[in-house]
């Protein structure tokens, strides 16, 4: 079974710190993602990775950076969390097919509710 | 506005009722990805199609391509399908980027 880890399930900041979110994946792959879901928006992009020290910007990208060193880590860092940061993040991964017709699965980590006080 | 729309935004049955859930998107897709959210957990992929029907157990997805439109349906519906179903459009790039509907509460009841 893949398995997509995050470093922690609760996290409370206060604003102002610099904040890092872990994501580990086992299956080798390729890309990997990060989103912020909340309330009504539904699932946003914040950045992607397709590999080691690639990157590229989703659809929100500011107030994040992104670090992918190694290809079965990646992590979101917020350089000065805000209380607009306050949200559920999740990290995926899948596959990346070079056949131009994308048909791979994402597979999510259990998320980590990040409060910004 | 979303690329992507889910009906209904939120949906009540009872046990044993079918249940079908909407998705339409505006572009030409490489595949459309229903997934399932359970209250505090994380997210689990169900489906993955890019044409047909594909059926696991009590659920089934269909896409029509051409009406760029695809449902997922769960058959004899059970209190553990209560959960938040979301469906992504995958477009046709090879980054793997994908629009995200804003999902649909299901709660069914006993």
């Amino acid at each position: 079974d893949v398995k997509v880890t995050q470093s922690s399930r609760y996290l409370v900041k206060r604003t102002g710190e610099k904040v890092f979110l872990e994501c580990v994946q086992d299956m080798d792959h390729e890309n990997m993602f990060w989103y912020r879901q909340d309330p009504g928006l539904g699932l946003r992009l914040i950045y992607f990775s397709y590999d080691v020290k690639m990157k590229e910007k989703g659809d929100i990208p500011e107030g994040y950076s992104v670090s992918r060193e190694k290809k079965e880590r990646f992590s979101l860092i917020l350089e000065s969390a805000s209380t607009n940061q306050t949200s559920m993040y999740l990290c995926a991964s899948s596959y990346y097919l070079t056949s131009g017709t994308s048909t791979d699965t994402q597979y999510f980590g259990p998320g980590t509710r990040l409060t910004v006080l | 506005k979303n690329e992507v729309e889910q009906s209904p935004q939120n949906l009540t049955a009872q046990e044993g009722e079918f249940i079908t859930i909407n998705c339409s998107y505006s572009v030409g897709i490489s595949a459309l990805h229903w997934l399932q959210q359970h209250p505090g957990g994380g997210i689990v992929s169900l489906f993955m199609l890019s044409s047909g029907k594909k059926k696991h157990g009590r659920l089934i997805a269909t896409i029509n391509i051409q009406e760029k439109h695809s449902s997922l349906h769960i058959t004899a519906s059970h209190p553990r399908d209560s959960a938040v179903y979301i469906c992504a459009a995958r477009y046709n790039t090879n980054a793997g980027k994908s629009t995200f509907g804003d999902g649909t509460t299901l709660t069914v009841k006993p």
